[in-house]
């Protein structure tokens, strides 16, 4: 079946250590997200790809990092720099990042779920 | 700045009813309009959208009004299920920008 896998569930960090958590998605999608969800808030988005090596920030990038080496991956790294990183996390992919077939929704994954231990 | 506003955290219907959740928005740039399903411990699901260009769209139980003036989405659940109760987050975009701001969320709670 087609669709976003986020590994893993449950991630716990130490203080002071980066972590990675895993986005595969097998849509072909073009374009990919990285959300960040906190208890009764919305979701934020953290960073954007619309292409293979190219990605953009989104509102709340600092203390994180990503990269786009393969079209069905998106792998988010949540640095040491960030300074509340516990969340619930979520990528997304949609079908192309430049509009050409008109608005299409964003597909999400199941989640990883940050603590710092 | 939030410019996508669900001002009612909460909502609790009788199955078999109508629910009605309501997102307000703030930027008049937006013109795609989403709704998402979200159950505990998962990703939001797609429900449903709605183009700028149109007042209303309609998927099986599920219709999204759009008034453009006052920038204001309802998404109408008919009739209501127990298996509807979920958090549901209004989101929007404007002129094919890659970025949803997303709304906080209403919890419905559809009562046996």
């Amino acid at each position: 079946d087609g669709g976003i896998t986020q590994s893993p569930k449950y991630l716990f960090r130490k203080e002071g250590q980066n972590v990675t958590l895993s986005c595969e998605q097998n849509l072909n999608h073009d374009a990919m997200y990285w959300y960040r969800q906190d208890p009764g808030q919305g979701l934020r988005l953290i960073y954007y790809s619309q292409i293979v090596n190219d990605f953009q920030k989104g509102d709340i990038a600092e203390g994180y990092s990503v990269s786009r080496e393969k079209k069905e991956s998106f792998p988010l790294t949540v640095t040491s720099a960030q300074k509340n990183p516990t969340a619930f996390y979520l990528c997304a992919s949609s079908i192309e990042g430049w509009g050409r077939y008109g608005n299409q929704p964003q597909h999400f994954g199941d989640g990883t779920r940050l603590s710092i231990l | 700045d939030q410019q996508v506003k669900q001002n009612s955290p909460s909502l609790s219907v009788q199955e078999g009813r109508i629910s009605i959740l309501n997102c307000d928005y703030t930027n008049s740039m937006f013109d795609y309009f989403l709704w998402y399903k979200k159950y505990p411990a998962e990703g939001p699901t797609f429900l449903i959208s709605i183009s700028s260009i149109k007042d209303k769209n309609e998927d099986g139980r599920f219709t999204v009004f759009l008034n453009k003036s006052a920038k204001h989405l309802s998404l109408h659940i008919v009739p209501s299920q127990p298996g509807d109760s979920a958090v549901y987050f209004c989101a929007a975009s404007e002129g094919g920008s890659e970025k949803l701001v997303f709304g906080k969320g209403t919890k419905l709670t559809v009562n046996p």
